[in-house]
């Protein structure tokens, strides 16, 4: 079966450093997405993106965080400076397009800031 | 604003026990309620999506109702198996295709 497939699984990175977050979506899905859990709390939308361009973004989603889809397979969520409450697990799902309901995610990366 | 919320927030049961859980959101403009099971280090892996009012749902010892007039939506375990331990949540689609919002998850832990 198909997968979202996210890299790294866990990343550790110091406060104020850039992070990029990785995902390979599904090859036929054009809707893309990313959600975070911080622990403890709900999982929460940060972004959707389709047609090469944002969708809709979330309050979280201020000038700090930016999405791209550089080369048609990956997907990925950078950071520019992060801060200690950025700590999250971030989940990366896809949609095809006319599947309304088929949100496919992946495992998730674990991002921890010190 | 919508708001999904689940209960209980954690389950511990025996082996063999049966469980549900509950997930309730507004009933006015409904789309969609998606239950997935999450563990640990892997993608939350989709349930179910139900749709119609009074849908029913089921896979294996799993299934689910729906109740878009009073906005809630059961799962149910019968026979729980420890391999049934997991994080379950719920969640509803803003709008159609949209962004989904989430409830807490409940936490289901089962010994054997």
């Amino acid at each position: 079966e198909p997968e979202v497939t996210q890299t790294p699984s866990h990343q550790v990175t110091q406060m104020g450093q850039e992070v990029i977050l990785r995902c390979v979506p599904i090859s036929n899905h054009l809707y893309f997405y990313w959600y975070r859990q911080i622990l403890g709390q709900k999982v929460e939308f940060l972004v959707s993106f389709y047609n090469n361009e944002i969708s809709e973004k979330s309050e979280i989603f201020d000038d700090q965080f930016s999405v791209e889809r550089p080369d048609g397979s990956n997907f990925t969520l950078k950071i520019r400076s992060t801060k200690l409450e950025d700590s999250a697990m971030y989940f990366c799902a896809s949609r095809a397009p006319g599947q309304n309901y088929g949100y496919t995610f992946g495992s998730g990366t674990r991002l921890t800031v010190v | 604003i919508l708001n999904v919320e689940q209960s209980p927030q954690s389950l511990h049961v025996q082996e063999g026990d049966s469980t549900n859980f509950t997930c309730s959101f507004p009933s006015s403009n409904f789309y969609a309620l998606h239950w997935y099971r999450w563990e640990t280090a892997k993608s939350p892996e989709a349930l179910f999506v139900m749709t119609l009012n009074g849908d029913e749902k089921k896979k294996g010892r799993i299934s689910a109702t729906l109740n878009t007039k009073e906005g809630y939506s059961y799962l149910y375990i019968k026979g729980s198996q420890p391999e049934d331990s997991a994080t379950y949540l719920c969640a509803s689609p803003y709008n159609q295709g949209g962004k989904l919002i989430f409830g807490q998850g409940t936490e289901l832990s089962v010994k054997p």
